[in-house]
């Protein structure tokens, strides 16, 4: 979606390797989230944070860790410690309690 | 934890039929409830519902939310093969985490 910019499209990891996902936003929103989405099923979160230097864990949090240092940005490291990071990872951000959620494009992870 | 199910998961039907969709949630603090349309890859908003009882509609499109029952329909009617798409429903809940289900994957068919 307009003003929400994932990178890279495609991303390969080699095992024991900690790779990051970027997710940058100017639509001056203050949440952000992150969501995996595996071959036919719905998104699951992983982390969200509603303010600048303040993030929580989603349901599937672990082997995954983020920070939140700029309001702009939100960035996704997937460790080693994530024994099976093969799936579509989306970003996304809302504006306010009564905004809807707008997407990135994704950021397909596969395992080399 | 919340909980939100989609049914059914997948769904093929021939082109001009009317579809409905279905949506159920379990909620301790429920704020409201959003379908989005993904088609390739970002998820497109479709509707957010917060009222119960009052049906909002784009075009061919429909929605209605039943508090009371817990759940909302997502109706589509003269289906088009654009139509083609994962439909995902969400609650959004108390401190604003969005929970999605599992979609369901509809297949219209010339």
């Amino acid at each position: 979606d307009g003003g929400i910019t994932q990178s890279p499209k495609y991303l390969f990891r080699k095992e024991g390797q900690n790779v990051t996902l970027s997710c940058e936003q100017n639509l001056n929103h203050d949440a952000m989230y992150w969501y995996r989405q595996d071959p036919g099923q719905g998104l699951r979160l992983i982390y969200y944070s509603q303010i600048v230097n303040d993030f929580q864990k989603g349901d599937i949090a672990e082997g995954y860790s983020v920070s939140r240092e700029k309001k702009e940005s939100f960035p996704l490291t997937v460790t080693s410690a994530q024994k099976n990071p093969t799936a579509f990872y989306l970003c996304a951000t809302h504006g306010g309690r009564r905004e809807k959620l707008f997407f990135g494009s994704g950021t397909q992870l596969s395992v080399l | 934890e919340d909980k939100v199910v989609q049914s059914p998961l997948s769904l093929v039907v021939h082109e001009g039929d009317t579809v409905t969709l279905n949506c159920s949630y379990e909620v301790t603090n429920f704020r409201s409830l959003l379908w989005y349309k993904q088609e390739k890859k970002a998820p497109t908003f479709l509707f957010m519902l917060t009222s119960s009882g009052i049906e909002k509609k784009s075009g061919r499109l429909s929605s209605i939310l039943d508090k009371k029952e817990l759940s909302s329909i997502l109706n589509i009617t003269a289906t088009q093969t654009g139509d083609s798409a994962i439909y995902l429903c969400a609650e959004k809940f108390g401190n604003e985490k969005l929970t999605f289900g599992t979609g369901t994957r509809l297949t219209i068919i010339p």
